[in-house]
């Protein structure tokens, strides 16, 4: 069965400074990847998506991240943190094309200080 | 368009009532979605349709559970006899057509609170 874990419940980071959220995940076939964010009493939205194509993906509001088949991961990164960029992210992962279910992580609560 | 909406956004119910709740996706979206999420977890995969056909239930939708798509276009989910682990938030998503792993676009939920 597939499944993603969310390293780090609760992420704080400064102003200007990087963000590392991290992901793994556990397929036996390869994978689909998704990185959604959660904004208060907001849906899930898009930020990026795998799909075999570039390992490095880049997606909206300057995030971006790497696929890599040996570590299993599928990290997220942004240079530099704003303040807007606090919110829930999750991880999600989809295995058959067809159905296109996802199955997400347990979430990371990004924290940026002044 | 105006993205997928739910109705109502929170439902504060007694342990025993029933629920419905009411998710309208995207216009011309074929495929629907609904999914769970409980407090401090991620989204949990309840069910999906594609147009008014219901294709797979979660073993997490137990027989109290049922939804219905009976036009293809908005949705249904009602919990019969209410338990207080069915206390979360029920998100609804919308995508187009199958394959190439189509974006899913969510919903803001409906958070339940059984009493």
């Amino acid at each position: 069965a597939q499944s993603v874990t969310q390293l780090g419940s609760h992420v704080s980071v400064s102003e200007g400074a990087l963000v590392l959220l991290r992901c793994n995940y556990s397929s036996s076939v390869p994978p689909y990847l998704f990185w959604y964010v959660q904004y208060p009493n907001q849906g899930l939205q898009l930020l990026l998506k795998y799909t075999s194509a570039a390992t490095l993906v880049k997606g909206i509001n300057g995030f971006e991240a790497e696929f890599k088949k040996s570590e299993t991961s599928f990290h997220l990164t942004k240079p530099s943190a704003h303040m807007s960029d606090a919110a829930e992210y999750f991880c999600a992962v989809s295995v058959n094309e067809y159905e296109n279910k996802l199955v997400f992580g347990a979430g990371t609560i990004l924290r940026v200080k002044s | 368009d105006t993205g997928v909406s739910q109705d109502p956004r929170h439902k504060i119910t007694k342990r025993g009532q029933n629920v419905t709740f009411r998710c309208d996706p995207i216009s011309e979206h074929n495929r629907l979605y609904w999914y769970r999420q409980t407090l401090g977890q991620g989204p949990e995969f309840l069910t999906y349709f594609q147009n008014e056909a219901q294709l797979e239930k979660s073993r997490l939708l137990s027989d109290r559970f049922s939804a219905e798509r009976p036009k293809g276009s908005f949705s249904t989910l009602e919990i019969q006899r209410t338990e207080q682990g069915d206390s979360a938030m029920y998100l609804c998503a919308s995508t187009t057509g199958v394959g190439s792993y189509n974006e899913q676009f969510f919903g803001p939920g409906t958070r339940l609170t059984v009493l």
